[in-house]
């Protein structure tokens, strides 16, 4: 079990559609993270949230839009994608993010996108 | 850049101990070494972190060599559903902290 969820387990969109990945947590943490993960490769950071402001975002392309809405949910609004953006879409939280904090990341189970 | 280097992957007998080995050679002085596994087709689970003190839970144990180069994650009696790639992470010190690169990690395999 994990203390991240994230909807849906799974996604099948076309080139053309519109849709969006959620993440929720309730354990208070204050950062929030995109993490995108290919076959047999290691996640890989897409955008990080800090107290609800975008703070990280690792020149990710803007068919990907990232949406904090509050503490406790982070949205990965996804439009126009091509099938090579098929992967797993992770999301993490941790109490806070920076070099004062040393807390870990708590990750979901991740959305396993498919784009035909 | 990840600033790790693990073997690519071990095996390990099932009821053994499980050493799997890190190098940071590069790590400063307050950076934390994380270990994470992630079982096909879920997401990593936090396993364990440490700055240099070794560190024990009820999943594993942290070795951290007194320079801080290296470290050891342990699994005292490993079992088939340990069998996952694991990630030694240390946090990467630009923007501000807030990136957890993962390397390409170990594959673990626990055979019976």
């Amino acid at each position: 079990d994990t203390e991240v969820t994230q909807t849906p387990k799974h996604l099948v969109m076309g080139m053309t559609n519109k849709k969006s990945l959620k993440c929720e947590q309730h354990m208070g943490h204050r950062a929030m993270y995109w993490y995108k993960q290919k076959a047999k490769k290691p996640p890989e950071l897409m955008f990080v949230y800090s107290y609800e402001k975008l703070s990280i975002n690792e020149s990710v392309p803007s068919r990907f839009s990232p949406e904090c809405p509050n503490s406790s949910l982070l949205n990965l609004h996804l439009h126009a994608l091509q099938p090579e953006d098929s992967a797993l879409y992770l999301c993490a939280s941790s109490h806070r993010a920076g070099t004062a904090d040393n807390s870990p990341l708590h990750f979901g189970n991740g959305t396993r996108l498919t784009v035909t | 850049d990840a600033k790790t280097t693990q073997p690519p992957s071990m095996d390990c007998a099932e009821g053994r101990a499980a050493n799997l080995p890190c190098n940071h050679s590069t790590i400063s002085g307050n950076e934390y070494v994380y270990w994470y596994r992630q079982i096909h087709s879920q997401g990593p689970q936090y396993i364990i972190h440490g700055l240099k003190n070794n560190e024990t839970n009820e999943m594993a144990s942290l070795i951290i060599t007194e320079d801080r180069k290296s470290s050891t994650l342990i699994l005292p009696h490993a079992t088939l559903r340990d069998t996952a790639v694991y990630y030694c992470i240390v946090r990467d010190q630009d923007n501000y902290g807030q990136n957890f690169v993962f390397g390409p990690g170990t594959r673990l395999s626990v055979l019976p």
